[in-house]
Parts: structure tokens; sequence; C-alpha cells
């Protein structure tokens, strides 16, 4: 079985700022993990995927996340907030046994302020 | 490419009228099709998967129900809808044997 906690269900940052992201999961198996974004009244896009590779996976808009297993982490940054990234982001698990039904996290709404 | 299509956009029921929302894939064959409920706080709900036509695993019990009469096509119903099926849903796919997920733009169903 696995699950998802994001950290904060809000977050708020200035433009330029650090985007930290918090996730943390639990897997019984090696997990698959990902960050979906969601734009208001849009589905969800993948930014990245972490699936046992590489432990630092870069994304889609300057986005990447850094799989700590000994943390079991995932958490999401960017180094310079842009206005455009204000969403929702969503941080979902998976097995690795190539059947994929993810679990997702409640979802974190990013804020950026002028 | 792959494209999906899920519809409407926005409905508004009363409470006790039937559902059906649809999704289907295009460009793709043999896809795995999901249904997900967003609520408001609570992140997205699994309802329903499929791994091919008429296979239909329900993952909450609930008041609704999921059918996929041809490969490419998945189909939300319900008989009757309660105020608790107000949310906004979601259809994905992902390639077979894949982990990657694609969404649909989502439905928001108001019950009133």
């Amino acid at each position: 079985a696995q699950s998802v906690t994001q950290l904060g269900s809000h977050v708020s940052v200035s433009e330029g700022a650090l985007v930290l992201l918090r996730c943390n999961y639990s897997s019984s198996v090696p997990p698959y993990l990902f960050w979906y974004v969601q734009y208001p009244n849009q589905g969800l896009q993948l930014l990245l995927k972490y699936t046992s590779a590489a432990t630092l996976v870069k994304g889609i808009n300057g986005f990447e996340a850094e799989f700590k297993k000994s943390e079991t982490s995932f958490h999401l940054t960017k180094p310079s907030a842009h206005m455009s990234d204000a969403a929702e982001y969503f941080c979902a698990v998976s097995g690795s046994s190539g059947y994929s039904t993810l679990t997702f996290g409640k979802g974190t709404m990013l804020l950026v302020s002028p | 490419s792959q494209t999906i299509h899920q519809w409407p956009a926005t409905l508004v029921q009363p409470v006790g009228s039937p559902l059906s929302l649809e999704c289907t894939v295009e460009g793709t064959s043999n896809p795995n099709l999901y249904w997900y409920r967003q609520a408001a706080g609570r992140g997205l709900q699994l309802l329903f998967y499929s791994v091919g036509i008429g296979q239909i695993s329900s993952e909450v019990p609930q008041n609704l129900s999921a059918s996929r009469p041809q490969d490419r096509q998945f189909i939300l119903s319900s008989k009757k809808l309660l105020l608790s099926d107000s949310g906004f849903y979601l259809c994905a796919w992902s390639p077979y044997r894949s982990e990657k997920l694609f969404f649909g733009s989502g439905t928001q169903l108001s019950v009133l």
C-alpha cells in the first residue's frame, strides 16, 4: 500500500523567491514518484517523475525534485518563482510493478505575489 | 499523437437525477483508463480503473458506476445523484503497463 503526505495546503512566495513544496511518501514496494500541476479548471499535467534512475529529477518549467530514500521524501523545488507558477501541485506515488494506480496527495496551492 | 476528450466541462444536476460523463481517448489502443474525483481539500480520489473492455475495478464503494463499452471509451454513471457527488471529475489514461497518466480537462459537477 502507498500513501502520500503533502505538508501545507497553501504555500505563499514572492516572485523570484525559492519554491519548496514538500512531499513525503510511504510505500511497501520501491516507489515511482510524480509531481503533477493543475491550473484552475483544468486537468493535471505531469511536471516530473522518479522511476529509480537518477535521484535528482528535472522537470518542465524549471522545477526539479530529489528522491531521498532515507527521508522518504520527494520535495519539489524551483530556484526562482514566476507568477505563472501559481497553481495547485500534487505529489503522487505508485508501485514499480508497471501497472499504474497512482495514489495522490491532497495537493498544495502555490500562491505567488509580485 | 494521443488526445483525451472529456465532456461536458460543467454540469449542474438536481439531486436524484441520473448522470453520464463520457471520456474518449484517441491515437492509442488498449489504454488503461481511470476516473478520479477531486473534492475541495481532499486531493484526488481514484474511483474506477479499467485495463480492458468490460473490465472495471472499483476503488471506493459509492453511488457511482463505470463502464467501458469500447477500447477507448470510458463512462461514469449514476442512477440517482446525491449532494455528496458534487466535485471535479477527471478522466485519465495511461499506456499499457506504464506509470504515466494523461488527464482530461475535467468536469465540474454541481448537484443541487
